[in-house]
């Protein structure tokens, strides 16, 4: 079955600190991953999919194909890192599953001063 | 404006009312989709339409009847709900079929829907 795994809900770190967010998945076949951000007051919106291969404010995800998984970093957090995250996957984008998106539960991220 | 937008931000209704809820894309998009969003369950695909066709319906209840007339407009027509269909309800939409990014989603902001 086709599903992603957001193991924590919240996660409360000291500005400064490292940052992780965990995501695994479970797909048949070559998933498109990615990471969206809602910051308090704001909609819904794309941090970084796993193809760009890039850094948006810092955050970097590896697509770890081996342990299925696609973990979110930042190795300095600052406050305004505060946001809910959530994890989503698609079929490739070329193909007829790239509509079906799933995401995951979530995690609310609270970087304390 | 830009973006994606909806209407209403708010609403209330009861179990034998009709209402419709309405998003527009301003973005040259081809394919639109509804979400579900409450405090039980994280965001759950509902509908997609893709070129003005439906191409995804996960196992929505018939209470729930979307309509796209045109790639920029898509609707929720909503009647004999149900209080746990209490919840966020977004739109969003993608590039669509052709080229990279195509399933990059832009949210609009939402649907607050309460049923009594």
């Amino acid at each position: 079955a086709q599903r992603v795994t957001q193991p924590e809900k919240l996660l409360s770190v000291f500005k400064g600190a490292p940052v992780e967010l965990k995501c695994n998945y479970s797909y048949s076949g070559s998933p498109e991953l990615f990471w969206y951000v809602q910051y308090s007051r704001q909609r819904l919106q794309l941090l970084l999919r796993h193809i760009s291969r890039e850094s948006i404010k810092g955050f970097t995800a590896d697509l770890n194909k081996g342990e299925t998984s696609f973990h979110l970093k930042k190795p300095f957090a600052q406050e305004e890192d505060s946001a809910m995250y959530y994890c989503a996957l698609s079929g490739p984008p070329t193909s007829e599953s790239a509509s079906k998106i799933i995401f995951g539960s979530g995690t609310r991220l609270s970087i304390r001063p | 404006e830009t973006g994606v937008t909806q209407t209403p931000r708010h609403l209330v209704m009861g179990m034998t009312n009709k209402k419709s809820l309405k998003c527009e894309q301003h973005l040259g998009h081809n394919a639109m989709y509804w979400y579900k969003q409450s405090a039980k369950k994280p965001l759950e695909l509902m509908f997609v339409y893709s070129l003005e066709e439906r191409v995804e319906n996960n196992s929505v209840p018939s209470r729930f009847s979307p309509e796209c007339p045109n790639s920029s407009h898509l609707f929720l027509h909503l009647h004999t709900l149900q209080p746990e269909d209490s919840a966020l309800y977004l739109c969003a939409s993608s590039q669509g079929t052709s080229g990279g990014g195509i399933n990059e989603q832009f949210f609009g902001p939402g649907t607050r829907l309460t049923v009594l």
